[in-house]
């Protein structure tokens, strides 16, 4: 299995202003994944981020406002820019080890 | 793309008896099929999984079933326990954890 954090675990922002989440990995992984989870809803794939190259994005999810980075193996952020009350929801990160996905511990944002 | 339906959304048992969860799926060519239980603020978790070389796997209390031809598989939860209570995830992708998509869900109550 493998360690998953995230920062910020919650936070409360305005309309407007943008997040970067951040996602730490205990060991090296390939593919890195960011999931939204609105309320009482499934998860949605926003983007696969590899090391080394950009991120690939789903269908209604477009890099200016999901910027990704992924530095190295163990790290990848998600800023969710020019935040609207509809971006209200969970964020996780998940990896892909051994063929199977583990989920980080989410970031709940709540923009006012 | 995958598309994953997943039925009922909601189901209550007693404590003691089964609970059967279905999903299909639309890409033929997926061939792995996790089972995520997600508990009140958690992260989703992976109780079991298949993949399309075998149409049955049991782990204790759980089975998956997996029905190619007919492009679907079910979650079966024998004995169920009240610690099962949880919202249930089942999902389907290509080459394991490539873009992985995930049914709506199925919120199980167990009640003692």
């Amino acid at each position: 299995s493998a360690v998953i954090s995230q920062k910020p675990s919650r936070d409360i922002c305005q309309r407007g202003t943008s997040l970067t989440i951040q996602c730490q990995v205990d060991s090296q992984v390939t593919m890195m994944f960011w999931y939204r989870q609105q309320p009482g809803q499934s998860l949605t794939l926003i983007a696969t981020a590899n090391q080394g190259s950009e991120a690939t994005y789903e269908s209604g999810f477009v890099i200016d406002k999901f910027p990704i980075s992924r530095p190295n193996l163990t790290f990848s952020t998600l800023t969710v820019s020019n935040m609207s009350p509809e971006d209200s929801s969970i964020y996780l990160c998940s990896v892909a080890i051994y063929n199977e996905q583990f989920f980080g511990p989410g970031t709940r944002l709540t923009v006012l | 793309g995958e598309n994953v339906e997943q039925h009922p959304s909601t189901l209550s048992v007693q404590e003691g008896d089964s609970a059967v969860i279905k999903c299909t799926y639309s890409d033929s060519a997926s061939n792995y099929f996790p089972w995520y239980k997600q508990e009140l603020g958690k992260r989703p978790q992976l109780i079991i999984d298949i993949r399309s070389n075998v149409g049955e796997k049991k782990d204790q209390r759980i089975a998956v079933t997996l029905n190619k031809t007919a492009k679907h598989f079910s979650l079966h939860i024998t004995e169920t326990q009240p610690e099962d209570s949880a919202v249930y995830f089942c999902a389907a992708s290509l080459n394991n954890n490539n873009d992985m998509r995930f049914g709506a869900g199925t919120r199980l109550t167990v009640k003692p």
